[in-house]
């Protein structure tokens, strides 16, 4: 089954860290670009970040909201995604999905969601 | 980044009545390959979102064909049919034709 599922959520405190992971399976994970994008309670989806595939190098973008806090890597070897989260402020309170690229058509394939409250 | 606005923000309609929600980008989405990259996303409550239409007018497979996608240039409309139950939710259009892809607010559907 084509899908992805992500982990890593939880509470943090203002000024800390969280890594979140994202499993995929069902598709040959290493040939697409995957993104990360974030929805705040109440509120619309914003897109986080991307990293692409190795034949572009795995370069990585963010939205200016979490540029030089955020980091996306990836393990191709696990089918696996992650986003290193850090200096986390109370505004990064979301669900943070990741998502499979689907080019300029946007988003097919999408996690379930993994929830981060930061909170003190 | 390109703003798109929804309107209207809430729609509450009838059961069986037509519903439509208009999305507007602060530019042109043509593509200089010639594409109109203007999708739309539904997600209902407590779920991910699911892409419903891409490229202004061509729905993903299993979307039901009450669901239809217009426009051009900078306007763009989701069409309802006839609303069902299952189709409670938000629905959100998204740009990508300029990096990098934004969405719009949403409007939220829901039964009167």
């Amino acid at each position: 089954e084509v899908q992805l599922v992500e982990s890593g959520g939880g509470l943090v405190q203002p000024g800390g860290s969280l890594r979140l992971s994202c499993a995929a399976s069902g598709f040959t994970f290493s040939d697409y670009y995957m993104d990360w994008v974030r929805q705040a309670p109440g509120k619309g989806l914003e897109w986080v970040g991307r990293i692409r595939n190795k034949a572009k190098s795995y370069t990585t973008e963010y939205a200016a909201s979490v540029k030089g806090r955020f980091s996306i890597s990836r393990d191709d070897s696990k089918n696996s995604l992650h986003l290193q989260m850090n200096s986390l402020k109370t505004e990064d309170t979301a669900v943070y999905y990741c998502a499979r690229d689907g080019g300029n058509s946007g988003w097919y394939l999408w996690g379930q969601g993994s929830l981060v409250t930061v909170s003190s | 980044d390109v703003v798109m606005t929804h309107s209207p923000l809430s729609l509450p309609v009838t059961l069986g009545q037509p519903a439509s929600i208009s999305c507007r980008s602060s530019q042109s989405l043509v593509h200089s390959d010639g594409n109109t990259y203007l999708n739309w996303f539904q997600q209902r409550p407590g779920q991910s979102p699911r892409r419903l239409i891409y490229k202004v007018s061509n729905r993903d497979s299993g979307v039901p064909d009450r669901f239809s996608g217009s426009g051009s240039g900078t306007d763009f409309t989701l069409k309802i049919s006839r609303v069902e139950a299952e189709d409670v939710g938000v629905y959100y259009c998204m740009q990508g034709t300029h990096w990098p892809w934004t969405f719009g607010q949403g409007t939220k559907v829901e039964i009167k």
